[in-house]
């Protein structure tokens, strides 16, 4: 099946800092979304981002689907960008959204 | 606007018991999905329901069973709890299978003893 990696696994960064997050995906996709996960467990819908790049905020997203690969940024983080964040995909002819292991993101004040 | 919406928040079950899960999504979705999600992973898909009248099965299908109840409502029932059954259960919403974005609703954590 689809390999969906995430990188790094863990970042801790302090409040104000900027910080890239990394997909990389094995097999050709039609769907990617972004989401965070935070320290109560809600999921959070972040961006639905199967090519070219979306802003929102402090946050954006850049997909290069040739390439299979997707990043996430952040800017000016706060405390409250901390959680988990997930790179989920669907590749081609399937229905069935896989997810990566997650970044784990602290921000200390 | 409520999304998605699951109940119980909360379940403590002994071995062998039985439970549904219920969700409810008011989007007008077509598309619902049944998740789990152990400590320090990622989701695992249990069951979706790519449209109405339609299941089918996810990575990790045994031990669970669904019903996709109408437009609105996908349940997720298990037969006979086993303690690799403990988790946090996530139902998810989307238009359509494939296109869109999805939406989660807030979990529910289960325990078995």
């Amino acid at each position: 099946g689809i390999q969906v990696e995430q990188s790094p696994p863990d970042l801790i960064l302090q409040e104000g800092a900027n910080s890239t997050l990394r997909c990389n995906f094995s097999d050709s996709v039609n769907n990617l979304q972004w989401f965070h996960q935070n320290p109560w467990g809600q999921l959070i819908n972040l961006f639905y981002i199967p090519s070219g790049t979306k802003q929102n905020g402090r946050l954006s997203a850049t997909t290069v689907a040739t390439e299979r690969y997707s990043l996430l940024y952040i800017s000016s983080s706060q405390t409250t960008d901390s959680g988990v964040y997930f790179c989920a995909v669907i590749i081609q002819g399937a229905q069935k959204l896989v997810f990566g292991q997650g970044t784990r993101l602290t921000i200390n004040p | 606007n409520a999304g998605v919406t699951q109940t119980p928040k909360f379940q403590v079950l002994k071995t062998g018991q039985s439970m549904t899960l219920q969700c409810a999504q008011d989007m007008n979705h077509n598309s619902m999905y049944w998740y789990r999600q152990d400590p320090g992973m990622g989701l695992r898909l249990i069951y979706y329901s790519a449209s109405e009248g339609t299941t089918d099965k996810g990575e990790v299908p045994n031990g669970y069973n669904v019903s996709r109840l109408n437009k609105r409502e996908f349940s997720l029932r298990l037969e006979s709890a086993a303690p690799s059954q403990t988790s946090v259960y996530f139902c998810a919403s989307s238009r359509t299978a494939t296109n869109y974005g999805y939406t989660f609703g807030s979990g529910t954590r289960l325990t078995v003893v």
